[in-house]
């Protein structure tokens, strides 16, 4: 089975704090991708980093990182010293080609809050 | 901005009605898939077109149906509409059958009463 977790429903911090989102995946495929996508109060999905399956290095863009661990399906995602304009839904996705297409499977999502 | 429009951006029907919504993909991109996406939750896979054809398809009844046209936008319709079908619905299009990423729209929020 193809599935997303990720456990934490409501996150709420001060700004400046740092915060990390977890993820879980189940796949059985080889070759998969892994996405983390913002959703801000618009809707809007705005797409934050894609991951392949044979790609375990962790990435740092600006204030954000991901640490990617295939050993426990993880690929969390930490917010260093974080801004109101944060505040946000994030979804963790996992792309699963299931015979001959591409779909996405999201999780639940992180309602993460960023309090002045 | 991806370049993946969506119209209208707001909805309101009433249940058993038919609703029609249309997603215009980003330049290059032959593939649109929709998802919809309830209160609280993640989007959930709806179906996926590529080639004006209908090439996979989620966990949703036959009154969700979809077309692709030549210049690869895309609509989705939803005939006898349920309370339940208040959501977000979001198409994304993407390269082929094997470009991992898709660009999303914003959206078109359907209400149902």
């Amino acid at each position: 089975a193809q599935k997303v977790t990720q456990a934490q429903t409501e996150i709420s911090v001060v700004e400046k704090e740092d915060v990390t989102l977890d993820c879980v995946y189940e796949t059985r495929d080889t070759t998969y991708y892994l996405f983390w996508y913002k959703q801000p109060p618009s809707g809007e999905l705005v797409f934050l980093i894609r991951r392949n399956s044979f790609d375990e290095q962790n990435e740092i863009s600006g204030r954000y990182s991901w640490n990617f661990q295939k050993s426990t399906s993880s690929f969390n995602f930490t917010i260093t010293a974080s801004q109101v304009v944060d505040s946000a839904v994030y979804f963790c996705a996992l792309s699963a080609s299931l015979d001959g297409y591409n779909k996405l499977i999201f999780g639940a999502g992180t309602r993460l809050a960023v309090h002045p | 901005e991806t370049g993946v429009t969506q119209s209208p951006t707001h909805l309101i029907k009433t249940r058993g009605q038919q609703v029609t919504l249309r997603c215009s993909s980003q330049s290059g991109h032959n593939t649109v898939s929709w998802y919809q996406q309830a209160l609280g939750q993640g989007p959930q896979f709806i179906f996926q077109y590529y080639r004006e054809e209908e090439n996979g398809r989620g966990n949703f009844p036959p009154r969700f149906s979809g077309l692709q046209f030549p210049n690869y936008s895309s609509e989705l319709n939803v005939n006898a509409l349920e309370l339940d079908d208040s959501a977000l619905y979001l198409c994304a299009s993407s390269w082929g059958l094997t470009d991992y990423e898709q660009y999303f729209g914003p959206g078109t929020r359907l209400t149902v009463t």
